[in-house]
């Protein structure tokens, strides 16, 4: 497995501002992804990051809200931009190791916008 | 639109009882399956991985794997009360190995 961290480990928030969400890995990972868990339910993907490309967003997730960059094999950053009420959710960030389809979650963010 | 399904529960069991746990899924191309265990207010812990059909053990934990019938379970031999926890079961799909969750079964072992 991969040892992950995640920073900040909880914000507060106020609206209209940005936050941006580091990941970092202790080794180099094939891919990085982002997830959101809202309160109470499961986990929904925001968009796989690849290194040296743009990442790929899912269906109700824009690059412009959540741009992502992922500068190398170790290290990936999500901000999210112009947040509301309904952004307050915690923020994980899973990598796929080498060699292998199992992925490993970081601690996660916990953002709450006011 | 791809779907992993459970029984959100509680399934509540025994001390010293086997915890069966199940999941459905709806895409057929998919060629991962993972079970996570989830604490509140921690993050998702990676239990079992599987990819063949069949069962695949791991200390007390085995995971089966039905392809055809697009199932896949997990049993937890002589639960524990730490084993008390939100099971999620997570479906790899597409080009990226991007993981679909299901809603997570919480189960509760009672001494």
């Amino acid at each position: 497995s991969a040892v992950i961290s995640q920073k900040p480990s909880r914000d507060i928030c106020q609206r209209g501002t940005s936050l941006t969400i580091q990941c970092q890995v202790d080794s180099q990972v094939t891919m990085m992804f982002w997830y959101r868990q809202q309160p109470g339910q499961s986990l929904t993907l925001i968009a796989t990051a690849n290194q040296g490309s743009e990442a790929t967003y899912e269906s109700g997730f824009v690059i412009d809200k959540f741009p992502i960059s992922r500068p190398n094999l170790t290290f990936s950053t999500l901000t999210v931009s112009n947040m509301s009420p309904e952004d307050s959710s915690i923020y994980l960030c899973s990598v796929e190791t080498l060699g292998s389809y199992e992925q490993y979650f970081g601690p996660g963010t916990r953002l709450t916008v006011t | 639109q791809k779907e992993v399904e459970q029984n959100s529960g509680p399934l509540s069991v025994p001390e010293g009882a086997i915890a069966s746990l199940n999941c459905t899924y709806s895409d057929r191309g998919s060629q991962s399956f993972f079970w996570y265990r989830q604490y509140s207010g921690k993050s998702p812990e990676l239990i079992m991985f599987i990819y063949s059909n069949g069962d695949k053990e791991d200390g007390r934990f085995t995971a089966q794997l039905n392809k055809a019938s697009q199932y896949v379970s997990l049993l937890i031999r002589d639960s524990q009360p730490s084993d008390s926890a939100t099971y999620l079961c997570a479906v790899g799909t597409g080009g990226y190995n991007k993981l679909i969750f299901g809603a997570g079964t919480r189960l509760a072992v009672h001494p």
